[in-house]
């Protein structure tokens, strides 16, 4: 099992709420990822991040951001929640990128 | 275009039995293709590594398979139990990114009944 966490697990929230998925690694790694996964669908990577101070957009246009001022931590934030942001959201974190540790996830739903 | 596509979508079988999951793939250049299993719920978890110049890679229960000129991978599970019941997601590499560029497929649900 990788070392690697998201909080919160289950999120319900409403409309127009900001809001913050945290994700930490423990294993150094450089290279972390937000993955967007909806039902019976593949994973859409919509962040990553080479390193600290070093943020990308994925393929998946997504109104949210991210940030990486530690090397463990890449948190997500959505400044106002809508309906269509619900979804689950997979953090992962690599050394050589193709070999990619994944978080338990956070199911986010807005109401 | 890079592209995963998997079979069956979703899958049942009784408890003991034998399966096989499909992975057709046109990613290229070609690094790796890994297998993952996805509890629900959960984050995807890697089962099997295969890289271009292997055929075959055994887990336990788990046997993957792969055919890089066809660009064709298989996973076999043995005498399935009911904690298989899972997605199972085939995952290719690109060897040109060194972003680690990963191509998901949409799984295979398979549920195993007792």
């Amino acid at each position: 099992e990788a070392d690697i966490y998201q909080t919160p697990r289950y999120l319900v929230i409403g409309t127009g709420k900001k809001i913050t998925l945290e994700c930490s690694q423990t294993m150094g790694h450089d290279k972390m990822y937000w993955y967007q996964q909806d039902p019976g669908m593949e994973l859409h990577l919509i962040h990553y991040s080479y390193g600290v101070n070093s943020t990308e957009k994925g393929d998946l246009s997504s109104e949210s951001t991210v940030s990486r001022i530690r090397t463990e931590h890449f948190p997500l934030t959505l400044e106002s929640a809508r309906p269509s942001h619900t979804s689950q959201y997979l953090c992962a974190s690599s050394t050589t990128g193709d070999e990619q540790y994944f978080g338990p996830g956070t199911r986010l739903t807005v109401t | 275009k890079n592209q995963v596509e998997q079979s069956p979508q979703s899958l049942i079988i009784l408890e003991g039995k034998n399966c096989t999951l499909q992975c057709n793939y046109t990613v290229s250049p070609f690094s790796n293709l890994r297998w993952y299993k996805q509890d629900t719920g959960r984050g995807p978890v890697s089962l099997t590594i295969m890289t271009f110049s292997e055929n075959t890679k055994s887990n336990g229960r788990y046997t993957a398979t792969l055919d890089a000129d066809t660009k064709q991978s298989s996973l076999h599970i043995t005498a399935s139990q009911l904690s298989d019941s899972a997605s199972y997601i085939c995952v290719v590499s690109d060897r040109g990114s060194t972003l680690g560029r990963l191509y998901f497929g949409r799984g295979t649900q398979l549920t195993v009944w007792p």
